[in-house]
């Protein structure tokens, strides 16, 4: 059971350029989410699914696109890279909407804007 | 809104002191509490929850009690060890098909 499964692990970026960071459970979770995490912020939601086809914004979506055409897959855009954009991605998954469910975290991808 | 509040770090501790890690919240109904834990280069990893008054979860030696007279969920445990240095972040889940509100995450250090 590989749980929540995020690559890259690493990724260095030049401005402009795009990509995309893949997230991917095996474990038929309904909620998924993505996450940003920058020194003394905390974790910010940028963008969450509670089901295939479905997504919707969080706190900071601005520059970041994401669709979930599967349960299992949950892909975070990035349309034109920015050094603002630098921090470490987390993806999380929650097996539905109840409040004791807990998330389950990927080891996340750190990427550098340059 | 809700929200949830936890002491700011870092906390430096030596090996075998008793540890707490203050956390309060902010939420309307009965919320889901819980306690996540970040080692270095890794992601968040639930270390304990409550779903209820009263509850107390615990889990590889840590404790937190959910009072909701006072709002709090604090972290504790008896004899820390070198292996518990780590984040560590409260946070709640207030309602069916909310998503869950961290804190802003107290990085603790303990000392051989």
């Amino acid at each position: 059971n590989a749980g929540v499964t995020q690559t890259p692990k690493f990724q260095v970026l030049k401005t402009g350029q795009s990509m995309t960071l893949q997230c991917a459970q095996d474990m038929n979770h309904e909620y998924m989410s993505w996450y940003r995490q920058d020194p003394g912020m905390g974790l910010r939601l940028i963008h969450y699914s509670v089901g295939a086809g479905i997504t919707d914004q969080g706190e900071v979506p601005n520059g970041y696109n994401v669709s979930r055409s599967t349960t299992e897959d949950f892909p975070l855009r990035l349309l034109s890279a920015a050094p603002s954009q630098t921090s470490v991605y987390f993806c999380a998954s929650s097996l539905g909407g109840a409040s004791n469910y807990g998330y389950t975290f990927g080891s996340g991808t750190r990427l550098t804007v340059v | 809104g809700n929200s949830v509040t936890q002491m700011e770090g870092p906390v430096t501790l030596s090996e075998e002191a008793f540890l707490t890690i203050n956390c309060t919240y902010t939420a309307t109904g009965y919320p889901s509490l819980f306690w996540y834990v970040q080692y270095p280069g890794e992601g968040l990893q639930l270390l304990l929850k409550a779903t209820k008054a009263d509850d107390k979860g615990s889990n590889k030696g840590f404790e937190a009690t959910y009072r909701k007279e006072t709002t709090s969920f604090h972290l504790e445990k008896g004899s820390v060890q070198v292996s518990d240095s780590a984040v560590y972040f409260c946070a709640l889940r207030a309602n069916r098909d909310d998503k869950i509100i961290f804190g802003k995450g107290t990085r603790l250090h303990i000392l051989p």
